[in-house]
């Protein structure tokens, strides 16, 4: 059964400034998705970034950033230039690819912008 | 396009009752997902409908917890009867065949239990 670790449970930041929240997975499959969601305080899980097991490049979506590292088994999220609109909780969450598959998610992190 | 509709928004039920939540994803997804969260914990995977079979209810608790989704479109989850540590937000997700670009979730049913 795959595993997904967040082991920060709370974070801040200043506004402005970058941040980095880590996550770690255990699996025994080479093919396979990780994502980014956050959730603010209204509960929808909003997609942040997504990225391909396969594909060594790491991803990037504006502000957000990815460091996939696929030998660790991390796959960190940094935000660049924190908004107050960025607090929210964040969950790492890891999918197989096959048939049938589903979402994992770690515990999250709370990440807090202050101004 | 709309988004994955929950109702009702907030529950507050007495333990032994029963409590049922309302899910309609978007239009043309063939795959309806339905999360509990846990106050503090990440989302767990109760049961996955693709259109109106069930693929994974490994985890629903199924002497108390019942689902179905009539039709492949909308869904009910259905507890009865409930107890406290029922108390968590239901998610529903719903996502198209090719699913590896994440699914769409609505803004879940947060149920009490006292």
């Amino acid at each position: 059964a795959q595993t997904v670790t967040q082991s920060q449970p709370e974070m801040s930041v200043q506004e402005a400034e970058t941040v980095t929240l880590s996550c770690t997975y255990d699996t025994s499959e080479s093919n396979y998705y990780l994502f980014w969601y956050k959730q603010p305080p209204s509960r929808q899980m909003i997609l942040v970034i997504r990225q391909e097991a396969y594909k060594q490049q790491n991803a990037t979506e504006n502000r957000f950033s990815v460091n996939f590292q696929k030998a660790a088994k991390s796959f960190s999220l940094k935000i660049s230039d924190s908004q107050l609109g960025d607090t929210a909780m964040y969950f790492c969450a890891f999918m197989k690819k096959e048939y049938g598959n589903k979402l994992v998610f770690g515990a999250g992190t709370i990440l807090r912008v202050k101004s | 396009e709309a988004g994955v509709a929950q109702s009702p928004r907030y529950k507050i039920i007495e333990k032994r009752q029963s409590v049922a939540f309302w899910c309609n994803p978007i239009s043309g997804h063939a795959t309806l997902y339905w999360y509990q969260q846990i106050l503090g914990q990440g989302p767990k995977l109760l049961i996955q409908f693709q259109n109106n079979g069930v693929v994974d209810d490994s985890q629903l608790p199924k002497d108390r917890f019942s689902a179905e989704r009539l039709k492949g479109v909308d869904s009910t989850l259905k507890i009865q009867p409930a107890k406290l540590e029922d108390s968590a937000v239901y998610l529903c997700a719903s996502s198209p065949i090719s699913r590896y670009y994440g699914y769409t979730f609505g803004s879940g049913t947060r149920l009490t239990v006292v």
